[in-house]
């Protein structure tokens, strides 16, 4: 039973272009969550959705930064015209159930030049 | 919002000396998990507290969560290199999601 996958591990955009940060949970997995970690400091949340849906985004910037789990496929982070700010690692965690303990992928790095 | 704070932050220990972090939560929490990321790692569960009170040990980590369901600790007996890492809680929001802590850097000097 593979883990959490996300890809690509390291990505990087000149400021401006856009990201896209793929996620495919653990099989039999509906509930996906977002986080993000700068160097040194925890993981914030950005959002959690489960099949089709956007549970919570509220930790997700209104603008630039969009999510979506569709019914086949990864979850995929999007983030448009990015800036130097947006270079951090973003890891992917999925779970069975609501509540349930979390299941993570190895994180993306983003480094925006 | 609901805010998870640890302390300390950060904690230079001498490998076989004990180590404990502090979980503090602003409100009252129905369950609450704990975390560990080694260096360059993703985070791992450890495990999770659900009653009040409950207290349960893996090995030399004993984990705790306080009568008032508030706050957490977990404690390692005589550390060792292998548990350098960031130790996180976290705790379910009304949204029944997770938000973590802001961590405990443990690092164990031979």
């Amino acid at each position: 039973n593979a883990g959490v996958m996300q890809n690509p591990r390291h990505l990087v955009r000149r400021r401006g272009q856009e990201a896209r940060l793929r996620c495919s949970p653990m099989k039999g997995h509906s509930h996906v969550y977002w986080y993000r970690q700068l160097p040194e400091e925890g993981l914030k949340f950005m959002v959690y959705l489960q099949k089709e849906n956007i549970i919570d985004e509220s930790g997700m910037p209104k603008e630039r930064f969009s999510a979506e789990f569709p019914k086949e496929g990864p979850s995929i982070l999007r983030i448009q015209q990015v800036v130097r700010g947006d270079s951090a690692a973003y890891f992917c965690a999925s779970s069975p159930k609501e509540g349930e303990k979390l299941f993570f992928g190895s994180g993306t790095q983003l480094s925006v030049l | 919002g609901q805010q998870v704070m640890q302390i300390p932050q950060y904690q230079h220990v001498q490998e076989g000396e004990d180590f404990t972090t502090y979980c503090n939560s602003s409100t009252t929490l129905s369950n609450i998990q704990w975390y560990k990321q080694r260096p360059g790692g993703h985070p791992v569960f450890l495990i999770q507290l659900v009653k009040s009170g409950e207290v349960k040990k893996q090995k030399r980590l004993t984990f705790q969560f306080g009568e008032a369901k508030k706050n957490s600790s977990l404690h390692i007996t005589a550390t060792q290199t292998t548990d350098v890492g960031t130790y996180f809680c976290a705790g379910p929001s009304t949204g029944n999601q997770f938000y973590f802590g802001t961590g405990t850097s443990l690092t164990v000097i031979p």
